[in-house]
């Protein structure tokens, strides 16, 4: 379904520290998936993505799992920086002619 | 090469005004998403136009409206506008008309409704 416009959920992490952020997503039916991160004041940002057919991704400091089963995904950050400071944000697609729907943003402050 | 553009960057309209926004999409990109973003919150989807046909429309009344064209540049139009219009738009660009491929996003339109 749509996202909802809810007040953003924020996570606090140590410089350092691994993230994980978490993103329920709502059709059994999507099968590609996209995680991006939208700093402030401008456009979201592709960071990775997964298909269905896999349940672990890994990027550079990124790791996406995908648990069909219970529909949720997550985001995996090593290591983080101060630069990863910005609101993250899970897609879905159904693969289908269809559009991105997004969840609804986890912001992730780090902290020296 | 040069990514998704948008343009103005930020835009100030009263209510009942009516505004155009535009989008440009990376060139060999045919489908283009509008998104609304308010402040602090997350992205609603707004529309989806493929080789100028509208491929889906979310959740918004009719006042938005807004058409692709032969070069797969877009425009967003927002009739009779209201506060609440006030936010981010942001358009994204993929390749072809399903997204199972990424999506890129251009830097947005600030909207202001006063």
């Amino acid at each position: 379904g749509e996202s909802v416009g809810l007040h953003l959920p924020t996570l606090s992490v140590q410089e350092g520290d691994n993230s994980i952020i978490n993103c329920a997503y709502s059709n059994s039916a999507s099968d590609y998936f996209i995680w991006y991160k939208q700093e402030s004041g401008k456009g979201p940002q592709f960071i990775i993505d997964i298909r269905s057919n896999m349940d672990k991704r890994q990027g550079q400091r990124v790791t996406v799992l995908l648990n069909k089963t219970v529909k949720h995904l997550s985001l995996q950050i090593a290591a983080t920086q101060p630069g990863d400071s910005a609101v993250y944000f899970c897609a879905e697609n159904t693969g289908t002619a269809s559009k991105l729907t997004f969840g609804t943003g986890t912001r992730l402050q780090v902290t020296l | 090469e040069a990514g998704v553009t948008q343009s103005p960057t930020h835009l100030i309209k009263t209510r009942g005004q009516q505004a155009t926004l535009r989008c440009s999409p990376i060139s060999g990109h045919t489908s283009v998403y509008w998104y609304q973003q308010a402040l602090g919150l997350g992205l609603q989807f707004l529309l989806w136009y493929d080789e100028g046909e509208e491929r889906n429309r979310g959740n918004f009344p009719p006042r938005f409206s807004g058409r692709q064209f032969p070069n797969y540049s877009s425009e967003l139009n927002v009739n009779a506008l209201e506060l609440e219009d006030s936010a981010l738009y942001l358009c994204a660009s993929t390749k072809s008309g399903t997204v199972n491929t990424e999506a890129f996003f251009g830097q947005g339109t600030r909207l202001t409704v006063v």
